[in-house]
């Protein structure tokens, strides 16, 4: 029974270069939250999509970063332009309905910018 | 003021020790509290809920006290294998459970 799968797993880019990053919740999860960890932060929560929906997206940055979960295939994170300051680790979990706990968490994607 | 604040240690013990971690939350509107385990260059993994009646599980007792908004989780007897860092986590509800960390408080457990 595969748990949230993330890929990659690293991920490097240079500055100005797009980044995606790919979720694939549990099987029979239709809930997808995106988090951020800084080095030596606490993780940030950036997104929560349901299939086709955007949810709640407060804490996304207002330029530059977007998210998508399509009917079909995994949720996507997308980083055009990268700057150094998106280096972090990108976490994905997911849920069984709005309500659930707890978020089952993936790998990460740890993301360099050179 | 951070909606979550830990202590962020490092807090290094003997085995066999016994560790107290603190935690406070500033949203009263709160409504699911947890404790996770992060190891370095890991995914966060879930450790147990908190509730206000308190609950332990084997060497793990976590409690809330919601009128002072304060979370705590107790590790008796500690082993090598705990080294670790402790994620106070907090859930808002908005009809689905965002959730909020704290930094997290570091824990090295030595021979």
């Amino acid at each position: 029974n595969a748990g949230v799968m993330q890929n990659p797993r690293h991920l490097v880019r240079r500055r100005g270069q797009e980044a995606r990053l790919r979720c694939s919740p549990m099987k029979g999860h239709s809930h997808v939250y995106w988090y951020r960890q800084l080095p030596e932060e606490g993780l940030k929560f950036m997104v929560y999509l349901q299939k086709e929906n955007i949810i709640d997206e407060s804490g996304m940055p207002k330029e530059r970063f977007s998210a998508e979960f399509p009917k079909e295939g995994p949720s996507i994170l997308r980083i055009q332009q990268v700057v150094r300051g998106d280096s972090a680790a990108y976490f994905c979990a997911s849920s069984e309905d709005r309500g659930s706990q707890p978020q089952h968490f993936g790998d990460g994607t740890r993301l360099s910018i050179l | 003021r951070k909606e979550v604040e830990q202590d962020p240690g490092p807090f290094n013990v003997p085995e066999g020790a016994t560790v107290a971690f603190n935690c406070t939350y500033s949203n009263s509107a709160s409504q699911s509290f947890f404790w996770y385990r992060q190891d370095c260059r890991k995914e966060p993994k879930l450790l147990m809920s908190v509730y206000s009646s308190g609950n332990e599980d084997g060497r793990f007792t976590a409690q809330l006290n919601r009128a002072s908004q304060y979370i705590s989780l107790l590790i008796r007897d500690s082993k090598l294998s705990d080294s670790a860092t402790y994620l106070c986590v907090v859930a808002v509800s908005g009809g689905y459970n965002k959730l909020i960390f704290g930094a997290g408080t570091r824990l090295a457990v030595h021979p």
